[in-house]
């Protein structure tokens, strides 16, 4: 079945510093590709996105290009801010009815 | 527009209870996901609901069913509770023509359950 890896958290980063959240998925073909945050006492919300090969998807700074020869889609900031603690989830489209399978989140700290 | 809502916010259950757990979409959404979310975990998809019918379903034990009323509003019911449910359920809409292409879920806040 497809599966989604993400690095472990937390991270803990000062604020201004670069950011990489590392994800690797396994599937079938060739699926979408999500980051969602999730702030404290919070549902989820979609970050960015990107649906082929080499498609890069961007929101508020953040960056994840879609790599099929690494299957991976990795998540990049420039500059991180306080504001931006939370954690992060990545998740593929799986075939059928748009549902998601997620991976298990990294924890992002950051500290001023 | 109030967003996904769920209700109630927290709740505590024994084992072998029963829980229902409620949703009501985004204005103009059709269809309605549940997922749980273990402690540490990313969520995992329980089940889909469209036109009042279950559309599709993830690898969870009968014990967990659901309903979606004409409003599209959604329960999720979890019978004999085990301690291994307690979990953040999460609720998710999004507008479903029935076709297979993506339509951005929305997400609610969860509702906690907890075991005892």
């Amino acid at each position: 079945g497809n599966s989604v890896t993400q690095m472990e958290g937390p991270v803990t980063l000062s604020e201004e510093a670069f950011l990489t959240i590392n994800c690797t998925y396994t599937a079938t073909g060739y699926p979408s590709l999500f980051w969602y945050v999730q702030y404290p006492g919070e549902g989820l919300q979609l970050l960015l996105k990107a649906t082929k090969a080499d498609d890069k998807g961007s929101n508020k700074g953040f960056e994840a290009t879609y790599r099929k020869e690494t299957t991976s889609f990795h998540l990049e900031k420039g500059s991180v801010q306080v504001s931006d603690s939370a954690v992060y989830f990545c998740a593929l489209l799986n075939s059928g009815y748009s549902t998601l399978t997620f991976g298990k989140g990294t924890m992002l700290l950051v500290s001023p | 527009d109030a967003g996904v809502t769920q209700s109630p916010t927290h709740l505590i259950k024994t084992r072998g209870q029963q829980v229902t757990l409620r949703c009501s979409p985004k204005s103009g959404h059709d269809t309605v996901s549940w997922y749980q979310q273990a402690l540490g975990q990313g969520p995992q998809f329980i089940f889909q609901y469209y036109e009042e019918e279950e559309r599709q379903r993830g690898n969870f034990p009968d014990r967990f069913s659901g309903h979606q009323f004409p409003n599209y509003s959604s329960e999720l019911n979890v019978n004999a509770l085990w301690l291994g449910d307690s979990a953040l359920y999460l609720c998710a809409s999004s507008s479903g023509s029935g076709a297979r292409s993506y339509n951005e879920q929305f997400f609610g806040p969860g509702t906690r359950l907890t075991v005892l």
